[in-house]
Formats: C-alpha cells, sequence, structure tokens
C-alpha cells in the first residue's frame, strides 16, 4: 500500500518503552479532541477522545491529556509494541459534525 | 461485521478525466462524511451526509467536485476534469447518528494519481 506521512515528524522509542505524542491545536472553541493511529493503506482508526470538560482519560495503554490553557493535546502509550508502529493524528471538532486533524506524526517502535 | 469500503481502492486518471470514487458505509450508519488526504498530511474535511440529504459541503475544493448519497446508503464523489494536484487519498467515514460525539469509522481510502 502506500506510505502515509512520508515528510512527518519521527518519534522513535524502544519496544516496552512509553511512548508520548504531542499535538498543538489552533482553534480555542474546539470542544471534542480526538486521536486517530493510521497504519500504511489503511483509513485512521479511532483510538481515544476527550471532551474539554475533562483533563485526562485513560484507555488500555492509552492516556490523553487535555491542556485548554495552551491549547495542547498528547497521547501517551504504555509499553510501546511493535503494532503501535504507525502514524497518529489528533483530531478537533469545535461545530457540526467535521473533523479538523493536525499534521500527525510517526511512531516508530524498535525491537 | 463488515467496515466502512470504497472502491476502487486505486485509480490513475489522466488530465481531464473525469472519475467516481464509491463509499459503502457501515449498514444503518446515518452520517457519512468525505475527506481528502494528500501525501504526509491529515486529512481534510469534504463534505457530510445525513442520510440523503447533505449538509455541509464547505470543504469541497472547487466546483468539479461533487458528492451525492441518493438513497442514504452508498455515496458517490464525483470529480470532473481532473487535475494534478486533485491527487491524493480520499477518505470515507460513516457514524451511527448526526451527533457530533459519535466516532467516525473511515474506509481504507481510494489513491487518485492524476498523470
Amino acid at each position: 500500500g502506500e506510505s502515509v506521512g512520508l515528510h512527518l515528524p519521527t518519534l522513535s522509542v524502544q519496544e516496552g518503552d512509553n511512548s508520548i505524542i504531542n499535538c498543538a491545536y489552533s482553534n480555542s472553541a474546539s470542544d471534542y479532541f480526538i486521536w486517530y493511529k493510521q497504519e500504511s493503506g489503511k483509513g485512521p482508526q479511532f483510538i481515544i477522545d476527550i471532551r474539554s470538560n475533562m483533563d485526562k482519560r485513560q484507555g488500555q495503554r492509552v492516556t490523553v491529556l487535555l491542556n485548554k490553557t495552551v491549547k495542547h493535546l498528547s497521547l501517551q502509550i504504555a509499553a510501546t509494541q511493535p503494532g503501535d508502529s504507525a502514524v497518529y493524528f489528533c483530531a478537533e471538532n469545535n461545530a457540526g459534525n467535521m473533523l479538523t486533524f493536525g499534521g500527525g506524526t510517526r511512531l516508530m517502535v524498535k525491537p | 461485521g463488515a467496515g466502512v469500503s470504497q472502491s476502487p481502492r486505486y485509480k490513475v486518471a489522466k488530465r481531464g478525466q473525469d472519475v467516481a470514487l464509491r463509499c459503502d458505509p457501515i449498514s444503518g450508519h446515518v452520517s457519512l462524511f468525505w475527506y481528502q488526504q494528500a501525501l504526509g498530511q491529515g486529512p481534510e474535511f469534504l463534505t457530510y451526509f445525513q442520510n440523503e440529504a447533505q449538509l455541509d459541503k464547505s470543504g469541497l475544493p472547487s466546483d468539479r467536485f461533487f458528492a451525492e448519497r441518493p438513497e442514504g446508503s452508498v455515496s458517490t464523489l464525483k470529480i470532473q476534469r481532473t487535475q494534478q494536484e486533485d491527487s491524493a487519498v480520499y477518505l470515507c467515514a460513516s457514524s451511527t447518528r448526526g451527533m457530533r460525539y459519535n466516532e467516525q469509522f473511515f474506509g481504507p481510502g481510494t489513491r487518485l494519481t492524476v498523470l
């Protein structure tokens, strides 16, 4: 399949380490945020979401942190595995149903 | 159950040709979205349907782009007189209801290459 994110920022981590992927959003009116994972040749896959009335939400091995003061979002992946290698996008929603995606970060997991 | 499917997966067109890209959403999903993803970038919103009604087409880049969903299920994105800058992956997503906090499920996309 085609390669996603040829010129994206890259985070390289050792298998078993924790990963932190950051995202800055632009619209202070956004009140809903989602992290997506996209593997080469596939569409984005939902990981976790958070609403603006929260500053932290945890899932299985993943945690999303939201700092509305500085308009910053982060995704933490615990015990990173080779299967986590992909491009990660944050997306924001401020009205209606459309999502506005960030530029993405490529995560590479070294065995 | 089956996810969102798109066809064709790959399309090569000569500049000036018309193309039609198909999306089959998850059965029963009310909302359907089209996004355009250029290489190395995040998806960008094109248009949104709730059932057969096109409620938002603000992201369509020009009047050469047209989308329809006549029976509220399958959707087609048509691009007339394709240009090289139309080369991208076109993603379709669907969600259960027309509400903001419903997860959007994405298809694998159609990679369009315009020569």
